[in-house]
């Protein structure tokens, strides 16, 4: 069975251009999860999805950062205009609604320069 | 965001050697996971703790869940190189799909 899966895997861009990563998570799993992680840290989250509704978006800089799920199962996270702040890695992961595991991608990792 | 205190923060050991990690919050969770990050990938989850005081053993590792469930143990014995890597504790209210809280991360070396 695949896992939960990322693209890209790395992004180099420069300040103020826009990016976009995608996640295709788990097959049948309806709780997908957005994590920044940021160098030395541990992931934190940006936003929860069940099925395509948002469900907690209460740690997204919503200025500037965005994310769909049109049709609960693949999602997009997106930066514009994209900040040097932002460089961290982006991590996808699902979940079962009858299991108890978290599943995360590899993550994509972006640097702004 | 909130993250938790892990201790400690790195960690250089010879092969062979035994490890123990702890996790600690100002709030109580009522579920503790242990994760283990390598290079260049997403964190993997390691043990999953559900109430106070218990102790659950995956292979070389145990884990505990504090009786103030504000704190959380991780040991891993007699220690091959495959376990370096960075290892992470997290904490969530409830179970099911409420968000993890990370802790800060423990990376191990293992030492030739």
């Amino acid at each position: 069975e695949a896992g939960v899966v990322q693209s890209p895997r790395y992004k180099i861009i420069e300040k103020k251009q826009p990016v976009a990563f995608w996640c295709n998570p788990i097959s049948g799993h309806n709780t997908l999860y957005w994590y920044r992680q940021n160098l030395g840290q541990g992931p934190e989250l940006l936003i929860r999805y069940e099925n395509e509704e948002a469900v907690d978006d209460s740690q997204l800089p919503k200025d500037r950062f965005s994310a769909e799920r049109l049709k609960g199962v693949d999602s997009t996270l997106k930066i514009q205009p994209a900040e040097l702040g932002d460089s961290a890695v982006y991590l996808c992961a699902s979940r079962q609604d009858s299991g108890n595991t978290i599943y995360f991608g590899e993550g994509s990792w972006l640097t702004v320069v | 965001g909130q993250q938790l205190n892990q201790s400690p923060q790195s960690m250089f050991i010879q092969e062979g050697e035994d490890v123990s990690m702890n996790c600690t919050s100002s709030s109580i969770f009522n579920t503790w996971l242990w994760y283990k990050q390598d290079p260049g990938e997403g964190p993997v989850l390691l043990i999953a703790l559900y109430k106070a005081g218990e102790l659950t053993s995956n292979g070389r590792l145990t884990a505990q869940f504090g009786i103030t469930r504000k704190d959380s143990f991780l040991n891993i014995s007699a220690s091959i190189p495959s376990d370096v890597g960075i290892y992470f504790c997290a904490g969530q209210v409830n179970f099911g799909n409420e968000k993890l809280t990370f802790g800060t991360g423990t990376r191990l070396t293992i030492i030739p």
